[in-house]
């Protein structure tokens, strides 16, 4: 079945500590997106790419990073900078069209912690 | 510039009532919307989209939306409520012909079905 694959689940982040949250797809779409979710305040996009080695900044990319070497996979890292990274992460994709009709296609989230 | 008022934080129904959730939305031009579930520690679920056509939309679930161009409004709907809806609605927007720029959300209203 095609879908998004979010990995971990949970994760568990120690201060000062740079960690790797995973997304990768088989839908074949060209564009991938990363949000933040935090109670109360919706969704917040941290960062997207539209085609292979290239990627934009969101709203709130201070903190993260991201790279797409391959169409399948857009890994998000969160780095020492990110002072309060508790949240849960998004990934998302849809196809590239030039109308942009097409919804995106949500993973199933990775709730990352710092302890 | 994109936005996405959702001016109910939480929304409350009696199981077999109907039920309506509001959305509101800025873009210049046309606009594509979007209406997305959301159920504890899981990813957005597309339910249903506006992009042309008929005002009132059906998708998944039962529900329904009724695009309003002169109150910018998209309000999703369903005649009668089930426990099993409760869960976290959001609303979203793209503009016309704006290719894969991201979706632009709202903040989510809260449902609660009660028995």
């Amino acid at each position: 079945d095609g879908g998004i694959t979010q990995s971990p689940k949970y994760l568990f982040r120690k201060e000062g500590q740079n960690v790797t949250l995973s997304c990768e797809q088989n839908l074949n779409h060209d564009a991938m997106y990363w949000y933040r979710q935090d109670p109360g305040q919706g969704l917040r996009l941290i960062y997207y790419s539209q085609i292979v080695n290239d990627f934009q900044k969101g709203d709130i990319a201070e903190g993260y990073s991201v790279s797409r070497e391959k169409k399948e996979s857009f890994p998000l890292t969160v780095t020492s900078a990110q002072k309060n990274p508790t949240a849960f992460y998004l990934c998302a994709s849809t196809p590239l069209t030039g109308a942009g009709d097409y919804g995106d296609t949500f993973g199933s989230g990775t709730r990352l912690t710092v302890v | 510039a994109q936005s996405v008022a959702q001016p109910e934080d939480q929304v409350n129904v009696a199981e077999g009532n109907p039920l309506t959730v509001k959305c509101t939305y800025s873009v210049s031009g046309n606009p594509y919307l979007f209406w997305y579930v959301q159920y504890p520690n899981r990813g957005l679920q597309f339910l249903l989209k506006y992009i042309t056509g008929d005002n009132l939309v059906k998708g998944s679930y039962g529900f329904e939306a009724e695009f309003n161009k002169s109150q910018t409004s998209f309000h999703l709907k369903k005649p009668s409520a089930l426990v099993s809806d409760s869960a976290l609605y959001f609303c979203a927007v793209r503009a016309l012909n704006s290719g894969n720029t991201p979706l632009v959300f709202g903040k989510g209203t809260r449902l609660s079905v009660i028995a």
